[in-house]
């Protein structure tokens, strides 16, 4: 079966606090694609990033940085000095061979920066 | 290049009534896929169409449909409204070339209330 956990469901932090959002994947497939998406109050989903299972470098976006490990199926998101405009839910969400066009989301993780 | 677009953002409905969506995937982008988001369920995957055929199907009732336009253009269909019908609906476009592949960008959605 195929399926995202993430399972803090919300996490409130001080700004300027690094914050890390887990997720845990499920998949039997070799190939497969891993995403984290925003959601801002406004309700569009904000790509972040994409990964893929071939690819288990880590990544770093200015604040952002992304920890991708096989070995324990986990795709975790780490915001540094984090800023009140970081608020927003967080998907992690899993594209697997054959289902194009089909993304498997985690329930979210809702972060709230206070100032 | 502009977002992806839908249309309404709002719509209030009674149950038994149908309603249908609209949604304008980025230029050049020729998959579009919907999703239903609720507090209960999270994001849940509906369909995706490609070059105007139905390529996935998510696990919802026939009630559900949609179709896609020559121009890309997608329309999704809820018959026979319900009470539990009630969501924000998301339409994500993704291309087909370049490093965009893939990636799913999404609409701001349309919220559905069913009264």
């Amino acid at each position: 079966a195929q399926k995202v956990t993430q399972a803090q469901t919300e996490i409130s932090v001080v700004e300027k606090e690094d914050v890390t959002l887990d997720c845990v994947y499920e998949t039997r497939d070799t190939t497969y694609y891993l995403f984290w998406y925003k959601q801002p109050p406004s309700g569009e989903l904000v790509f972040l990033i994409r990964r893929n299972s071939f690819d288990e470098q880590n990544e770093i976006s200015g604040r952002y940085s992304w920890n991708f490990q096989k070995s324990t199926s986990s795709f975790n998101f780490t915001i540094t000095a984090s800023q009140v405009v970081d608020s927003a839910v967080y998907f992690c969400a899993l594209n697997y061979g054959g289902s194009q066009g089909n993304l498997i989301f985690g329930k979210g993780t809702k972060l709230s920066v206070k100032p | 290049k502009a977002g992806v677009t839908q249309t309404p953002r709002y719509l209030i409905k009674t149950r038994g009534q149908q309603v249908t969506l609209s949604c304008s995937p980025i230029s050049g982008h020729r998959s579009v896929s919907w999703y239903q988001q609720t507090p209960g369920q999270g994001l849940q995957f509906l369909f995706e169409y490609f070059s105007e055929t139905q390529r996935n199907k998510g696990n919802f009732p026939g009630r559900f449909s949609g179709r896609q336009f020559s121009n890309s253009r997608s329309e999704m269909n809820v018959s026979t409204l319900e009470l539990g019908d009630s969501a924000l609906y998301l339409c994500a476009s993704s291309g087909t070339s370049g490093t965009a592949k893939n990636i799913q960008y999404f609409g701001a959605g349309t919220r559905l209330s069913v009264l």
